[in-house]
């Protein structure tokens, strides 16, 4: 069956730290990609998408990602995290032929210290 | 733009009862999808529709049902609760493109507490 892991499910960071947060999904075909972030009290939202291309991608708020086919890896980076960056982070793939069918991990729950 | 609404926010319900939930997608959206999010099971998919036609299904047992109106407006049914069907149900709405996937935005969410 389809899956993502994702890697850490809970991580601390202090402000200005680099942050990377790990994403694998076990599909063989063309998949398309998707960080996701829940801010306390607040919707998901979509920080970034890859569905083909230039496999580093930059989303809103300084995140990028970099797709990895050979890895089936699709990990989250920030340089310099900020407080108002604690959140959950989840890592979502759609396989080819999936229409709008996200298939999630487990998420990452981030706190960053002041 | 409004966003995607959800009624009820909160909603509690006794073991045996049904719920329905309902979804309001961004305007101009046709695409609706419906996920279950628990803190052991995660996000996991439900159904999606669009243009009134369910297009994808999760695996949940047939007690989980929905339909989508010609305004593009969902409901999602749970019939014979029970105790592990609490959980924050979250509906999605995409925008049309021309191709089978796209962004979703997600609404807030109806949280569903079954005693």
């Amino acid at each position: 069956a389809q899956s993502v892991s994702q890697h850490n499910h809970h991580v601390i960071l202090s402000e200005a730290a680099s942050l990377e947060l790990g994403c694998n999904y076990s599909y063989g075909g063309t998949v398309n990609l998707f960080w996701y972030v829940q801010y306390p009290g607040q919707h998901l939202q979509l920080l970034l998408k890859y569905f083909s291309g230039d496999p580093l991608v930059k989303g809103i708020k300084g995140f990028e990602a970099e797709f990895i086919k050979s890895k089936f890896s699709f990990n989250l980076r920030k340089p310099s995290v900020q407080w108002s960056d604690t959140a959950e982070y989840f890592c979502a793939v759609i396989p080819s032929g999936g229409y709008n069918k996200l298939i999630f991990g487990a998420g990452t729950r981030l706190a960053v210290h002041p | 733009k409004a966003g995607v609404t959800q009624t009820p926010r909160y909603l509690i319900k006794t073991r045996g009862q049904q719920v329905t939930l309902s979804c309001s997608p961004i305007s101009g959206h046709r695409s609706v999808s419906w996920y279950q999010q628990t803190p052991g099971q995660g996000l996991q998919f439900l159904f999606e529709y669009f243009s009134e036609t369910q297009r994808n299904k999760g695996n949940f047992p047939g007690r989980f049902s929905g339909r989508q109106f010609s305004n593009s407006r969902s409901e999602m049914n749970v019939s014979t609760l029970e105790l592990g069907d609490s959980a924050l149900y979250l509906c999605a709405s995409s925008p049309p493109s021309g191709s089978s996937y796209n962004e979703q935005f997600f609404g807030p969410g109806t949280r569903l507490t079954v005693l």
